[in-house]
Parts: C-alpha cells; structure tokens; sequence
C-alpha cells in the first residue's frame, strides 16, 4: 500500500464543474504539498498547508490533519486547468501520490 | 527573480553507461532535491542537498549520486545505467534543511531514455 493515495485517477469534467481531488496520507507530516504538472513535465507549485484551509483564485486546498486527509477544489472549471495534479505529503522525506489526470471539456 | 533550470532537456544513453544532470537553484534558496518520475507514476524522492551536504535520500542505490556546489546549484549522477531508469528527472529548489517543509520551485526536468 502506498504512503499517499490519491482518487481519482482519471477525471474528465465539463467546463465549469466543480471537482475535487483527494489525497490520502499514511506518514506524520509536517506539510502537504499540492502540485500541477502540465504536459511535457514542468511541475508547478500550487499549495503547501499544514492545516485548515488556503484560496488561491478558484482553487481551493483544505487539510484534516486528525483524518491524515487532504483535497484540492477548483471551482469553475476551465480546460485551462487541465493537468495531472500531484499531491506529496512531506513527512521524513517527500512521498508523492500517483497524480489525478483531469481533463476538462469545453 | 531567476527560476529553477535543468540541462539537457532530453538525451538517450546506452546500458552500462554513466549520466550527469545539472540543476541551477532558484536565486535565495539553499536546498536542492532530485525526483525520479517514471512514465505514467508520480515523482519519487532520490535525494536532498542543503548546503553542499546530502542530507535526505529515497531508496534509490549508491549508483544514484549527487553534488552541490558552493552557488548551490546541484548536479545528479547515474552510473551503470538500467533500463528502468529510464524516466524524467526532476530537481526543486527550496529553502531550509527539511525536505518538504517549505515550497519548492521546481525544473522543467531532463528526460532520460536509456536503451
């Protein structure tokens, strides 16, 4: 079983959904990391919270840390927002999920 | 502000041989961190330099090394290559000594294919 799971793996939405990604975690954390990988590779830092909640434009990230539970919200979804995004829970060293393919159609 | 930049973007190398990546950190930061990614999975922790010492490392074998310089740039090192190290290769720049603790910047990764 991996330290970090994330569901689901696939995602495809129509523009303007709501959608949420969730990002299980098995290790004591000090952080939890929320990442955006576009095709070709290039990685982009989207959130790192340690509790509650953080808002960034129509992303929203939230974290319970009792549950070991995290998830990534994007409200009004756009095809732009279509990626891989990656959540990496940073305990002893960075242990990183499978990622979520979404794809959001127009 | 300059970012995170990783050279070459792409090669291809034959079994047995011995690969360097390089990875300039992002102005500011003194910490260092290399991920192996392979097709279809998320990254994996190889390992972390905070100022010029190793200071964190995945479960990846000795062949897997690193440096990091006094700019606090970093090179990563692969010999004997394996076909299943085949993958892309990424570096992050933060601040600090904990791995994970504070944001990181990440490359653009170097894709390696070993034949």
């Amino acid at each position: 079983k991996n330290e970090v799971e994330q569901s689901p793996q696939n995602l495809t939405a129509q523009e303007g959904e709501f959608i949420t990604i969730n990002c299980s975690y098995s290790v004591g954390i000090s952080a939890l990391h929320w990442l955006q990988q576009h095709p070709g590779g290039g990685i982009v830092s989207l959130f790192m919270l340690s509790s509650g909640k953080k808002k960034h434009g129509r992303l929203i990230a939230t974290i319970n840390i009792q549950e070991k539970h995290s998830s990534l919200h994007i409200t009004a979804s756009h095809p732009r927002d279509s990626a891989v995004y990656i959540c990496a829970a940073a305990g002893n060293m960075l242990t990183f999920g499978g990622g979520t393919r979404l794809m959001v159609k127009p | 502000e300059t970012g995170v930049t990783q050279s070459p973007t792409h090669l291809i190398k034959t079994r047995g041989q011995q690969v360097t990546l390089r990875c300039s950190s992002q102005s500011g930061h003194n910490t260092v961190s290399w991920y192996q990614q392979a097709l279809g999975q998320g990254p994996q922790f190889i390992f972390q330099y905070y100022r010029e010492e190793e200071n964190g490392r995945g479960n990846f074998p000795p062949r897997f090394s690193g440096l990091q310089f006094p700019n606090y740039s970093s090179e990563l090192n692969v010999n004997a290559l394996e076909l299943d190290d085949s993958a892309l290769y990424l570096c992050a720049s933060s601040t600090g000594h904990r791995s994970g603790a504070n944001v990181l910047t990440f490359g653009a990764g170097s894709r390696l294919t070993v034949l």
